[in-house]
């Protein structure tokens, strides 16, 4: 069974703050997937990282994805209480196998 | 932008009873899921569904479920008697490749 697991488990920063959240696995994934979900709905997807050590930036969001492809991190720079949510980081296995989330981090940036 | 629709968003049932979750994936989407998240818990896998049938199911998926697409545009989810674990937020998702959209979930709650 493959298994992701995400660090912290909660953070609460203030607007301003840069902060850094965890996905670590022991499993390799052909990509990892970052989603951010509010209250109420459904994750919804940030960024697909593909290949090992690979970065991508999304405004002031980076993610980077290990060499290994085992793990990824996310970084916000500058934080804003509009980051506030819950970010799930899902594993892609190869062939058909299903996406295996993360339980998250839930992050409260306050003002 | 085009987007996987869920209804009901809340429902309340009693124990044992059969209850129906109904999804409208985006039209030309192929691959067809069911997620469930029980409170405070990941986001967990029950199925998959391509090609008018199933492609992969999780453990959860028992025979207390069953998946259909009755007319080509609903995809629903059956759960024939409900149990008190049953009550989840259920997400229906849909796909073309690997990117995945949520639909905002119906909570369940079983009584």
């Amino acid at each position: 069974t493959q298994l992701l697991e995400q660090s912290p488990q909660f953070l609460s920063i203030q607007e301003g703050e840069n902060l850094t959240v965890y996905c670590n696995s022991s499993s390799v994934f052909s990509s990892l997937q970052w989603y951010r979900q509010e209250p109420g709905e459904g994750p919804v997807l940030l960024v697909t990282v593909v290949t090992g050590g690979e970065v991508k930036k999304l405004k002031r969001l980076t993610f980077q994805f290990g060499d290994a492809r085992k793990d990824s991190s996310l970084h916000i720079t500058a934080a804003q209480p509009g980051d506030t949510g819950l970010y799930l980081c899902a594993g892609v296995g190869f062939g058909n196998t299903p996406l295996v989330f993360g339980k998250g981090t839930r992050l409260s940036v306050i003002a | 932008e085009p987007e996987v629709t869920q209804t009901p968003s809340h429902q309340v049932t009693q124990m044992g009873q059969e209850v129906i979750l109904r999804c409208v994936p985006i039209s030309n989407h192929l691959y067809f899921y069911w997620y469930r998240q029980i409170l405070g818990q990941k986001v967990e896998f029950l199925v998959s569904f391509y090609n008018n049938e199933i492609s992969e199911k999780s453990e959860i998926f028992d025979d207390q479920f069953s998946v259909e697409r009755p007319d080509g545009s609903n995809f629903t989810l059956k759960i024939r008697s409900t149990k008190l674990e049953d009550s989840a937020m259920y997400f229906c998702a849909s796909s073309s490749y690997e990117k995945l959209f949520f639909g905002s979930g119906t909570q369940l709650s079983v009584l």
